[in-house]
């Protein structure tokens, strides 16, 4: 199957500063990338789209300027967490379409963030 | 809109067999299968492109009702391998990917 490669797969930082999460497709190429936020005990939340060469679809109730998505090339999606405050601490998850007809979801690994 | 899923939880014995459903109230092309394990990514099981469509997958299948924008997971003579939280995935014509609450299931020896 297609391969995720999703950096780093954790992260402490404190309140205030700013954290890059990378989502790589390994051995296909994703013009779409999709960004999952989870809670514990819960769904994956679909927070934004990623288009590779124009802007992200966000979903609604994201804010556009906090979670800062770039996809930069057919293989790299990133997820900027700016100003980080310990709400949102979570585990973020991307994922990108992959199958014949793109119909199959591969997932990163994950990051778990914890914002101090 | 996401998906509604049922059980949230359940709890099996060894060779116990066991129904996910999960229902939306729109127009669905697609539903997809996932089993995430504590910590780990969610990692696909399958996917039903047609209404009426069937499939499985070892002892793990599943149906999809176009119609009634329905599908259902059945887990027979489940393992301790099954043991972990699936969610149903569905499609719509925008081509993305709204997940249920998930289904927690528990495979007791």
């Amino acid at each position: 199957g297609a391969v995720v490669s999703q950096h780093p797969s954790w992260v402490i930082c404190k309140s205030g500063t700013s954290v890059k999460i990378e989502c790589r497709s390994l051995d296909f190429q994703a013009t779409t990338m999709f960004w999952y936020r989870q809670f514990p005990k819960q769904s994956l939340m679909l927070m934004a789209t990623s288009n590779e060469g124009s802007k992200a679809t966000y979903e609604q109730g994201v804010e556009k300027d906090k979670f800062l998505i770039n996809h930069a090339s057919l293989t790299l999606s990133t997820l900027t967490v700016t100003s980080a405050h310990p709400e949102d601490s979570s585990f973020y998850i991307c994922s990108a379409p992959s199958g014949i007809s793109n119909e199959k979801l591969f997932f990163g690994s994950g990051t778990q963030l914890s914002v101090l | 809109q996401q998906p509604v899923q049922s059980p949230q939880a359940v709890i099996l014995r060894e060779g116990e067999d066991a129904v996910i459903n999960c229902s939306s109230s729109k127009a669905l092309y697609s539903v997809h299968w996932y089993r995430q394990k504590h910590g780990e990514a969610p990692v696909f099981l399958m996917i039903l492109l047609k209404g009426g469509e069937q499939k499985g997958h070892e002892k793990i299948s599943a149906s999809f009702n176009e119609k009634k924008q329905q599908s259902s997971l059945y887990l027979t003579a489940s393992q301790l391998s099954y043991s972990g939280t699936y969610f149903c995935g569905t499609g719509t014509d925008n081509n993305d990917m709204r997940f249920g609450a998930g289904t927690r299931l528990t495979v007791k020896p």
